[in-house]
């Protein structure tokens, strides 16, 4: 399979504790982005990279958020101090320069 | 102010029909790009079909076209022949020019469900 894939697919979590989230990107593309999804609502977008360089982050992405991609490849998104609004499907995309992002089929995350 | 508007929460069509989803959308961008993706309950976002601000011709793909008019700024999707398998949620999104100063980021509408019928 060469799509994106992300991992996990669900994670529950207890209110407070930390989570990390890995996609790996279609591997000839340079473009990675993560978005979130609420239930009734189309993604929103949080933030995203070009090769290794962080280029864009929402205002969604508090301080609690954090977002990597070493080495251009593989991206992780990080949760610190998860709150029940955190809830949502994380939704990571990746395209090779500005042609039509894929998408990978998103972890849902449930804070508890 | 909302930058992509999908008015149609939820659309009814019967097998063999087609069926036409609206999308209509804001910018002051003169350059910029219309998406429509496909979410089936699984949860992964397909990629329909693509159509360019610059383009002449409305954007084809199999049995799905855009009906772009750009004076009005709408762009909806037509599914001609609708098939069982159409049945999920549709979205339209619009690529913009990021401070980076390029195309970067999708801003997607609340989506449209599509049910269709026996």
């Amino acid at each position: 399979d060469t799509g994106v894939s992300q991992d996990p697919r669900h994670k529950i979590t207890k209110r407070g504790q930390n989570v990390t989230f890995r996609c790996d990107p279609i591997s000839e593309h340079n473009r990675l982005y993560w978005y979130r999804q609420t239930l009734g609502q189309g993604p929103e977008f949080l933030t995203y990279f070009q090769n290794e360089a962080q280029l864009e982050k929402s205002r969604l992405l508090s301080d609690r958020f954090s977002a990597e991609r070493p080495k251009g490849s593989f991206s992780t998104l990080e949760i610190q101090r998860t709150e029940q609004g955190d809830s949502a499907m994380y939704l990571c995309a990746s395209s090779q320069g500005a042609a039509e992002a894929f998408f990978g089929q998103g972890t849902r995350l449930t804070v508890v | 102010a909302q930058k992509i508007t999908q008015t149609q929460p939820g659309m009814f069509v019967q097998e063999k029909e087609a069926v036409t989803l609206d999308c209509t959308y804001d910018t002051s961008d003169p350059s910029y790009g219309l998406f429509w993706y496909k979410q089936p309950s699984s949860g992964e976002m397909i990629f329909l079909i693509y159509q360019g601000s610059y383009d002449q011709q409305n954007a084809t793909e199999g049995r799905y076209s855009l009906n772009f008019q750009k004076a009005r700024k709408s762009a909806n999707l037509v599914i001609s022949a609708s098939q069982l398998g159409d049945s999920a949620m549709y979205f339209c999104a619009m690529r913009e020019v990021g401070r980076a100063g390029t195309a970067s980021k999708l801003t997607f509408g609340t989506g449209t469900r599509l049910q269709v019928t026996l």
